[in-house]
């Protein structure tokens, strides 16, 4: 397809288990970004990569948190130990990460994670 | 840091009203403003952007004006559809800070319109 996706779209999980979110970025996009969207609070930046490398990971929320991309396309992001407060849409965007200029973002329809 | 505020919601009208959801923001440089609109079931979508003050952003009758002065980028639609029913996303991103296109959001503002 031509836009971004993610899976799954549903996670239901238990407390304690770990978790894997997929990102599929449109084909082409350099720079991608994982967020966080919880009820009743706003988008939360969690990581930018630019190909495989990611320069900003300020917004992981602890160390049960990480996230990597491979081949500068997929990228995974992972909870480890999930908490409830972990239940949210996580939301992935991508972007032509072109210097210079502001990139538009193309989100996912997000994966929304429920933690039991 | 940079923040983004906007007018809480949910705010629901009648089709054919007026729409105004106020935005202001709080940025040390000269951020892009966004407008992102997120529709039931489906993901967030760039609805308009303006890159410098006094710009206005427009799409699908929806416009926003880039107001320095007041920091604030306040979105407005004439004559509002059923169609437009949605989430909204005031946002801005500071690419000379950042270097990259982080993008900060405001809470989000849930609009519903009435037949």
């Amino acid at each position: 397809g031509a836009g971004v996706s993610q899976s799954p779209s549903n996670k239901v999980t238990e407390k304690g288990k770990d978790v894997e979110l997929r990102c599929d970025p449109i084909s082409g996009h350099t720079a991608l970004y994982w967020y966080r969207q919880s009820l009743g609070q706003g988008l939360e930046f969690l990581i930018y990569f630019q190909g495989n490398s990611a320069p900003d990971k300020s917004g992981l929320p602890s160390d049960r948190f990480s996230a990597e991309r491979t081949g500068g396309s997929v990228s995974t992001l992972t909870i480890q130990r999930t908490q409830q407060e972990d239940s949210a849409v996580y939301l992935c965007a991508s972007s032509l990460g072109l210097a210079g200029g502001n990139n538009e973002q193309f989100f996912g329809p997000g994966t929304r994670l429920t933690v039991l | 840091g940079d923040s983004v505020t906007q007018m809480e919601g949910p705010v629901t009208l009648s089709e054919e009203a007026f729409l105004t959801i106020n935005c202001t923001y709080t940025a040390t440089g000269y951020p892009s403003l966004f407008w992102y609109v997120q529709y039931p079931g489906e993901g967030l979508q760039l609805l308009l952007k303006a890159t410098k003050a006094d710009d206005k952003g427009s799409n699908k009758g929806f416009e926003a004006t880039y107001r320095k002065e007041t920091t604030s980028f306040h979105l407005e639609k004439g004559s509002v559809q059923v169609s437009d029913s949605a989430v909204y996303f005031c946002a801005l991103s500071d690419r000379v800070k950042t270097s990259y296109d982080k993008v900060i959001f405001g809470p989000g503002t849930s609009l519903s319109v009435i037949p």
